[in-house]
């Protein structure tokens, strides 16, 4: 996990409230994505980015939004959160290589 | 959905080879065979890929059929630490960005 950066690990959220999730990435990656995990199912794409400026819906993209301005950084933001998007995100990368390299995961309730 | 079919769980004993199964009978010519592993709530963690012929690192072998319809990972000495949900997936090598797609993986229990 080393080169990808999650803030926060934890947090708890009221219904209709809003925040961003951070990562930030050293390796020069230009391929960046979102997933995210619910309780003992596998992972799911919400977002992911091809470079800098560019962006693209995965499957699971309805109640978020993200921003790719530099190839360190791809916050994805949560506007009027709602319980179904308890969840834990993971945030990942990708160089030149065929080998995507995720972070720890941020810890979300929404209550 | 996801492209492949993985057993929902395996055991095996501690020292053992693992060998987990995998079907992707719909893969497509140009899309590699990854497998990743999550232990507990961690983000996943990168084992092996390979597109036909078979692969080895450190960590495992992968073995895919001929007709690329199928794969083994096989973990050669399998320890208590690689108890783990593994997660057999078929990407393409380029375009649409490369993306992952999970299904629900096997959850393998190394015991004593």
């Amino acid at each position: 996990n080393a080169g990808v950066t999650q803030t926060p690990k934890f947090r708890i959220l009221k219904i209709g409230q809003s925040m961003t999730l951070q990562c930030t990435q050293d390796m020069n990656h230009n391929y960046m994505y979102w997933y995210r995990q619910d309780p003992g199912m596998g992972l799911k794409l919400i977002y992911y980015s091809v470079g800098a400026g560019i962006t693209d819906k995965g499957e699971v993209p309805n109640g978020y939004n993200v921003s790719r301005s530099t190839t360190e950084d791809f916050p994805l933001r949560l506007e009027l959160a709602a319980p179904s998007q308890t969840s834990v995100y993971f945030c990942a990368t990708r160089g030149s290589g065929n080998t995507i390299y995720f972070g720890e995961g941020s810890w979300l309730t929404v209550v | 959905d996801a492209k492949t079919t993985q057993p929902p769980s395996m055991d095996c004993a501690e020292g053992r080879a693992a060998n987990l199964p995998c079907n992707h009978s719909t893969i497509s010519g140009n899309e590699y065979v990854y497998w990743y592993r999550q232990i507990h709530s961690q983000g996943p963690q990168y084992i092996i890929h390979g597109l036909k012929n078979n692969e080895t690192n450190e960590m495992a072998s992968l073995i895919i059929t001929e007709d690329r319809k199928s794969s083994t990972l096989i973990l050669p000495h399998a320890t208590l630490r690689d108890t783990a949900v593994y997660y057999c997936i078929v990407s393409g090598g380029g375009g649409g960005g490369n993306k992952l797609t999970f299904g629900t993986g096997t959850q393998l229990k190394v015991e004593l």
